[in-house]
């Protein structure tokens, strides 16, 4: 069984300009979860799909971040415009349901200049 | 303060030593998870625990709600347990499950 893959593993980009990073989670996993590792600080949480629907999105910085999950598949994460504060590790993890273990995507490394 | 307090932050040891790690939340929770992540690796769930003790090879896990602690222990330590070691807890009585993490131990075991 496939684990938790992400797209892409790196990437560079310039201030202003915009990125989207993808997840795919375990097949048939509803519960998928998005977490940012900025550099030197806690792995912190940002929102959390059920199947297609945003159950929390607490964590969200602002709305400079824009998440899907389009069919409660696979789901993108777009900030537009990047800042350089947006650097960091996004990690993507999925679940089979609420209460049950969270396994991790290898991240997404963005660095933002 | 974090809700999730972590240590040592840095720890290093020789092969063989045993090694605890502590974590403290200031929170209510459902579940703590000890996760492991190796340089450039992937974050992988080591232990989700809500009581007692877990044991897994040369792993050791252990919880006390009532003081809101739980301890991390490798027995026989080897160079390839170097890793950073993350503390997370949940609560699934809300509507998320949410992790909340601790800033992580990382441990050096020297040959």
């Amino acid at each position: 069984e496939a684990g938790v893959t992400q797209f892409p593993s790196h990437s560079v980009i310039e201030k202003g300009q915009t990125v989207t990073l993808r997840c795919d989670p375990i097949s048939g996993h509803d519960n998928l979860y998005w977490y940012r590792r900025v550099m030197g600080k806690e792995i912190k949480f940002l929102l959390h799909f059920v199947k297609e629907s945003k159950q929390d999105e607490s964590g969200m910085p602002n709305n400079r971040f824009l998440a899907e999950r389009t069919g409660g598949t696979y789901s993108t994460l777009k900030v537009q415009p990047a800042e350089l504060e947006d650097s960091g590790v996004y990690f993507c993890a999925s679940s089979l349901g609420r209460g049950r273990a969270q396994y991790f995507g290898p991240g997404t490394r963005l660095l933002v200049l | 303060k974090n809700e999730v307090e972590q240590s040592p932050q840095n720890l290093t040891a020789q092969e063989g030593e045993f090694i605890t790690i502590n974590c403290s939340y200031s929170v209510g929770i459902s579940a703590l998870h000890w996760l492991q992540q190796h340089p450039g690796g992937g974050i992988v769930s080591l232990f989700m625990l809500s009581s007692g003790k877990k044991k897994h090879g040369r792993l050791i896990a252990t919880i006390n709600i009532q003081e809101k602690h739980s301890s991390l222990h490798i027995t026989a330590s080897h160079p390839r347990d170097s890793a950073v070691y993350i503390c997370a807890v949940s609560n699934y009585g809300g509507a998320t499950n949410k992790l909340i993490f601790g800033t992580g131990t990382l441990l050096a075991v020297q040959p």
